[in-house]
């Protein structure tokens, strides 16, 4: 079955330097998570996006963006990068059911971002 | 403020016995459970989930318990195998929001 894509897999970047994470979802997936992963750490909810709108925000800081595009894919975007957002980044997506009920999640692979 | 807490950062298990992790969360809001597995350098993968409505939810080896009064949930594995060692995390979700919350993991090692 087809499963979440990220891309890149690996990614090195400069202080100040900015990155684009790309996060294409399971087919017929219309939400989008976005989560960060320092170091021995757990997953921290960054933002979703539900039919190309930003549907929650969590800890995410104001030198990130993201959004969800036409065909459901998503980009997260890190601009004046520093030494602490080196983490990986999930991706997750999710049909979201109208019956109000929780969806299941599913991730991706991730994105291993180095700042230097 | 850690509201998803799994308290055994490891647990080791011979092979064939049962593996029991252990998570306590504080937000009684909360009404929705995960259990996810982690590998190295791969994402989480999805295992199993119960409601707030239910107190247990079975598929297969994987028996998630949910007690809602004790604020706590218990991932059962029976019986454990090699591949099932991983890092574990549960993670919660109130209903109506979009994001998980996460616990801090435990790492599985089932013994052959």
């Amino acid at each position: 079955a087809a499963g979440v894509i990220q891309s890149p897999r690996h990614l090195i970047k400069e202080k100040r330097e900015t990155a684009t994470l790309k996060c294409y979802p399971i087919p017929r997936h219309d939400t989008v998570y976005w989560y960060q992963q320092g170091p021995g750490q757990d997953p921290q909810f960054l933002i979703s996006f539900y039919e190309k709108m930003q549907s929650d925000k969590g800890s995410i800081p104001d030198r990130f963006s993201a959004q969800q595009f036409s065909d459901y894919h998503s980009e997260l975007n890190m601009s004046s990068l520093e030494l602490g957002d080196s983490a990986l980044y999930f991706c997750a997506s999710s049909f979201h059911r109208t019956s109000g009920s929780t969806d299941t999640q599913y991730f991706g692979p991730g994105t291993r971002l180095t700042v230097l | 403020d850690q509201q998803v807490k799994q308290n055994s950062p490891s647990l080791s298990v011979q092979e064939g016995r049962i593996s029991i992790l252990n998570c306590d969360y504080t937000n009684s809001m909360f009404d929705y459970f995960l259990w996810y597995k982690k590998y190295p350098a791969e994402g989480p993968t999805f295992l199993i989930s119960i409601s707030s409505i239910k107190d247990k939810n079975e598929d297969g080896r994987f028996t998630v318990f949910l007690n809602k009064s004790a604020k706590h949930l218990s991932l059962h594995i029976v019986p454990s195998q090699p591949g099932d060692s991983a890092v574990y995390f549960c993670a919660a979700s109130v209903k109506g929001t979009y994001k998980y919350i996460f616990g801090t993991g435990t790492r599985l090692k089932v013994l052959a």
